[in-house]
């Protein structure tokens, strides 16, 4: 079973902060995804990646950024955290791109006061 | 972009009884996947269907590709079933649009 690790599990944030979610993966996938979950909104792509060294847009990149410094590390930066960042942020990756299953992480829960 | 709506939005049962979860989009897909999400947040992969029938245990998947709709059925129901299915979508290239999911809770 593929393995994905996100850390922090949760994390209390202060308004105008950074916030650096990581998530490491040992199954030598190329892709890896970070979602937001919030209620009544479902999960959304905020960026994905496909190869390291190189990240894509998602559906709602904007204030947020990402870095893939290798395969198996993925990493969501929040420069100025903001009160409508409060969620709960997930990371999957996959092997391929064609009805290829996702393996999400665990989760982690963001509050930004 | 893609959107993704499921029905019913929430669905109580008791156990031994059938699940019917329905997903609709609005634009073509190659990709349909089913997800289950535990109480407490975690996601698990259920099925990957892209058009057909699909059976494992006792989930069935059915996309209709052309009518830009799938289902999941749950067939006799247990405790352990409860929690939230989610339906994603995606077409070419590598992004996947979720539904907001359709929370199942199975009673005694």
């Amino acid at each position: 079973e593929a393995a994905v690790t996100q850390s922090p599990r949760s994390k209390v944030a202060v308004t105008g902060g950074k916030v650096t979610l990581s998530c490491h993966q040992t199954n030598n996938h190329d892709y890896m995804y970070w979602y937001r979950q919030d209620t009544g909104h479902g999960l959304r792509l905020i960026h994905y990646s496909y190869v390291a060294d190189s990240t894509e847009k998602g559906d709602i990149p904007d204030g947020y950024k990402a870095s893939r410094p290798s395969q198996e590390n993925f990493s969501l930066i929040l420069e100025l955290a903001s009160l409508s960042q409060t969620a709960v942020y997930f990371c999957a990756s996959s092997h391929r791109v064609t009805n290829e299953r996702l393996f999400f992480g665990h989760g982690t829960k963001l509050s930004v006061l | 972009g893609q959107q993704v709506q499921q029905s019913p939005a929430s669905l109580v049962l008791q156990e031994g009884e059938n699940a019917e979860l329905q997903c609709n989009f609005s634009s073509t897909a190659t990709r349909l996947q089913w997800f289950y999400q535990r109480p407490g947040g975690s996601l698990v992969s259920l099925l990957s269907n892209p058009s057909g029938t699909k059976h494992t245990g006792r989930l069935t998947s059915t996309t209709v590709t052309k009518e830009r709709r799938g289902s999941l059925h749950i067939s006799s129901s247990q405790i352990t079933d409860s929690g939230t299915y989610l339906c994603a979508i995606g077409g070419t290239g590598s992004k996947l649009s979720f539904g907001k999911g359709a929370k199942l809770t199975v009673s005694p």
